[in-house]
């Protein structure tokens, strides 16, 4: 079974300060990963993904996270954040192909607070 | 407008009084989905389905039912609910032939159990 696992449960910041949320997947197969926010109030909406090729990915916002497979990790990267970032934070994945696929396994969240 | 619908968007009850928590969608996707969103915990599914009349559990099933009927419907169903439901409840899709697996979340229900 999948499992992930967020470091940070909680990230307090400045306005322009740098930004990395640790995620660790455990999983013996090839996954799908992902970073999703949840805005105060709002629902779930997708950040970026990974499913192959350059592991460095790029998102929306100026968000961006790097796999690294032999640390299964997948930790989420902002160069300067803004107080509009402030939000939970969470890291998913799935096993890539087949049917099992359909299981999408969260971490427990990090919450990012951002102090103008 | 693409989106994912639930109702009630808050719903207060009491211990053993059946509820069904309605989820549609109007995107012709053939994944939904269903997770529960507890503090520390993140969000655990409970059950998903990958195409009509095809459902199976997620991580956390105990004490919930779906049925897979239509479509773009995908109700949970807590035939006899506890205190420890009590929780915020989402219902996401997305579109399996893209093979971007990106999830389309609902506004949430938050749901009280007494």
């Amino acid at each position: 079974a999948q499992s992930v696992s967020q470091h940070n449960h909680h990230v307090i910041l400045s306005e322009a300060a740098s930004l990395e949320l640790g995620c660790n997947y455990s999983y013996g197969g090839t996954v799908n990963l992902f970073w999703y926010v949840q805005y105060p109030g709002q629902h779930l909406q997708l950040l970026l993904k990974y499913f192959s090729g350059d592991p460095l990915v790029k998102g929306i916002k100026g968000f961006e996270a790097e796999f690294i497979k032999s640390k299964f990790s997948f930790n989420l990267r902002k160069p300067s954040v803004q107080w509009s970032d402030t939000a939970e934070y969470f890291c998913a994945v799935n096993a890539a192909g087949g049917t099992s696929y359909g299981k999408l396994t969260f971490g427990q969240g990090t919450i990012l607070t951002v102090h103008p | 407008e693409a989106q994912v619908t639930q109702n009630p968007r808050y719903l207060i009850t009491v211990t053993g009084k059946k509820l069904t928590v309605t989820c549609s969608q109007n995107m012709n996707h053939e994944y939904m989905s269903w997770y529960r969103q507890d503090p520390g915990l993140g969000l655990r599914q409970i059950y998903y389905s990958m195409n009509v009349e095809v459902t199976d559990k997620g991580d956390v099933p105990e004490g919930y039912k779906v049925s897979r009927k239509e479509k773009r419907n995908f109700p949970l169903i807590l035939e006899s609910p506890s205190p420890n439901q009590t929780s915020l409840y989402f219902c996401a899709s997305s579109l399996i032939a893209e093979g971007t697996d990106t999830q389309y979340f609902g506004p949430g229900t938050r749901l009280t159990v007494l």
